[in-house]
């Protein structure tokens, strides 16, 4: 990867329980995206910012999903409350021209 | 809406083959296509980009082209290792987000 740290990578929680994930650049980037990804459905794209903005939100499943880009570093995807159906892996990616992902956090919900 | 399709899902070879792999879109008006590796456990790693003005890329063993006008590109694998297996996903980028085909799992037989 180049520089994409994302915590945690591994989180097991109960359902109705918030759920945070965080995302943290580490060089210079014009997008800053966060992916969803399941065997069912594959890659899908969550919501996109461009310098901190979010620019685009369609693909957050719903009013239980936000996510905030308080700076150029730092990322935060929030599922309160989560569901056992939000079981995924969350990839936080970064880039302009190409697109930089990190190693993804490993969301289970029971 | 852009949608990317890879067939096959998977492919097993034997090592030492050289193998292409396919991806197919519906909406031409793109701006570049990345192909990507996946190794279980793990995120993205970029293998090659490609400009919507260019026909092909290459890596070493790798080679990608990119046919805007009939929605294709194929990734192609000279002399197939071991360590080639992963799942390969190919991503087209449109206005500014990237949409991913579901991947073909790749295995090399020793």
């Amino acid at each position: 990867d180049a520089g994409v740290i994302q915590s945690p990578r591994h989180e097991v929680t109960e359902m109705g329980q918030e759920v945070t994930l965080r995302c943290k650049p580490i060089s210079g980037h014009d997008y800053l995206f966060w992916y969803r990804q399941t065997m069912m459905r594959g890659l899908e794209l969550l919501i996109y910012f461009n310098n901190n903005v979010p620019i685009d939100d369609s693909g957050m499943p719903e009013d239980r999903f936000s996510a905030k880009m308080p700076n150029a570093s730092f990322s935060t995807l929030k599922i309160q409350p989560s569901e056992p159906r939000d079981s995924a892996v969350y990839f936080c990616a970064f880039g302009g021209n190409t697109i930089y992902f990190g190693e993804g956090s490993w969301l289970t919900v029971v | 809406k852009q949608e990317v399709t890879q067939i096959p899902a998977a492919l097993s070879v034997p090592e030492g083959e050289n193998l292409v792999l396919n991806c197919s879109f519906t909406d031409s008006a793109i701006y570049n296509l990345q192909w990507f590796r996946q190794d279980p456990g793990k995120g993205l790693t970029s293998l090659l980009l490609i400009q919507s003005s260019q026909r092909e890329q290459t890596s070493g063993r790798l080679n990608a082209s990119l046919d805007k006008s009939s929605g294709r590109s194929t990734l192609y694998i000279a002399a197939s290792q071991p360590g080639d297996s992963a799942t390969y996903l190919c991503a087209v980028k449109g206005n500014e987000k990237l949409t991913f085909g579901t991947g073909t799992r790749l295995t090399i037989i020793p």
